[in-house]
């Protein structure tokens, strides 16, 4: 499984795009890489999925370069309800098991 | 729906007292997972089932014990509670065509004395 590696902490402003990095060098032909948010004292929420270039959803966009070696997830336009903790995962979809790293703390201010 | 729902949703135990966290889903998901999330830490998977009497390990199984008896529960078991099992505790479900939403209750916290 590869291993990911993100910023522990983000801080923002209110109305600003955000973006957050993960690298994951080691990613194999068959993984796939996918972003969850977790708020204080609730369990993780599904944000995207991709494989290549780019996915946007109502959500959020996740930018694949075509390495596949890192990948970023942007939020548009964030409020302070965005205060979370993102999480990135990369993963076979067919092995089944989904590992959680220490995700990025994204603090959203006034 | 509800979704995935855990219980108890909060406990506290001795040391070396028992316990069983219950996980149901009522969306026909394939694969079952359970996670411990310690204070300002990620989640770590315990043990998860792809289907109906199937379990495996993750990557902190010791001390645990899990089942999946029927397709819509997956319970988690401590014959033997110890303070480093002082955790929150939660499920998650997948369907077996997706590729990659998890599905997580709300989560059981439990504190081991």
């Amino acid at each position: 499984l590869a291993k990911t590696t993100q910023p522990i902490s983000m801080d923002s402003y209110e109305g600003q795009e955000v973006n957050i990095t993960c690298s994951h060098n080691n990613i194999a032909t068959n993984d796939y890489i996918t972003w969850y948010q977790q708020f204080p004292s609730q369990g993780p929420r599904f944000i995207i999925q991709g494989y290549k270039t780019k996915v946007t959803n109502e959500v959020a966009s996740l930018f694949i370069p075509a390495d596949r070696k890192s990948s970023t997830l942007s939020l548009p336009r964030v409020s302070l309800s965005d205060t979370a903790v993102y999480y990135c995962l990369v993963g076979d979809m067919n092995f089944n098991k989904f590992y959680f790293g220490s995700g990025t703390k994204l603090n959203v201010k006034p | 729906n509800a979704g995935v729902t855990q219980t108890p949703k909060f406990r506290v135990l001795k040391t070396g007292q028992s316990m069983t966290l219950l996980c149901a889903q009522d969306m026909n998901h394939e694969y079952m997972y359970w996670y411990r999330q310690d204070p300002g830490m990620g989640l770590r998977l315990i043990h998860y089932s792809v289907g109906e009497g199937t379990t495996a390990k993750g990557e902190v199984p010791d001390g645990y014990n899990v089942s999946r008896l029927k397709k819509q529960n997956f319970l988690l078991g401590l014959e033997s509670a110890a303070p480093s099992q002082t955790s929150v505790y939660f499920c998650a479900s997948r369907h077996q065509k997706n590729t990659g939403e998890l599905f997580f209750g709300e989560g059981s916290r439990l504190t081991v004395l």
